[in-house]
């Protein structure tokens, strides 16, 4: 089954103390991609890979690292987390092209709460 | 930079009635892709229906219908016949077709289906 994986679905964690959030696709996608969710902020693109060894910036990676080694794998670092990152994260996979039109495919969300 | 906005922060629809909810985008670009997901409570990102920005007639996914009016940057969402499992988050996304590779998200509406 075509899916992308993230783990743990859940996690309460103290300031400062590092923490990597797992995510795995078995779909042979290029481009993949970490997002954070909060109440009337919508969706926002925190980092994103094109593909191995090729990592980019979204739109609030402050605080976040990421690494692309392998092509399925893309997880994500907070190295010293804050209360101001909890939130609802989301991993997502595409093709970079053809006709797919870049539709993403979207983990089950991981939600972390920082305290 | 692209931005994506939806107005609507909550909207509500009787069962078996149609309702349509708005987006409107703001590019220089003129090759990009649109997108509509749903998140229902369990907070799963479904893809509801994409459009092509270089494709003039609208997309369609059954009961889902886009209305793309890319001179003046809008791409609503019809929900014809809404059933009680169309209750959802809906999220707006944009996705350049070359250059930046980044996605764009609207904050979201919440549709509420009134049995």
């Amino acid at each position: 089954e075509a899916q992308v994986t993230q783990n743990p679905r859940y996690l309460i964690t103290v300031t400062g103390k590092k923490l990597t959030v797992t995510c795995s696709q078995n779909m042979n996608h290029e481009y993949m991609s970490w997002y954070r969710q909060d109440p009337g902020l919508g969706l926002r693109q925190i980092y994103y890979s094109m593909n191995v060894e090729v990592t980019d910036k979204g739109d609030v990676p402050e605080g976040y690292k990421v690494s692309r080694k392998e092509k399925r794998n893309f997880p994500l670092i907070l190295e010293s987390p804050s209360p101001n990152q909890t939130s609802l994260y989301f991993c997502a996979s595409s093709l970079l092209g053809g006709g797919s039109g870049y539709e993403q495919y979207f983990g089950p969300g991981t939600r972390l709460t920082v305290t | 930079a692209q931005t994506v906005t939806q107005s609507q922060p909550e909207m509500s629809v009787q069962e078996a009635e149609t309702v349509t909810l708005s987006c409107t985008y703001d590019t220089s670009e003129s090759d990009y892709y649109l997108f509509w997901y749903k998140q229902p409570p369990s907070r799963q990102m479904i893809l509801v229906i994409r459009q092509e920005a270089y494709k003039q007639q609208n997309a369609t996914e059954n009961r889902f219908s886009v209305n793309f009016q890319k001179a003046a940057k809008s791409f609503s969402l019809k929900i014809s016949d809404s059933q009680l499992g169309d209750a959802a988050m809906y999220f707006c996304a944009y996705r350049s077709r070359s250059g930046t590779y980044k996605y764009i998200f609207g904050t979201g509406t919440r549709l509420k289906v009134l049995a």
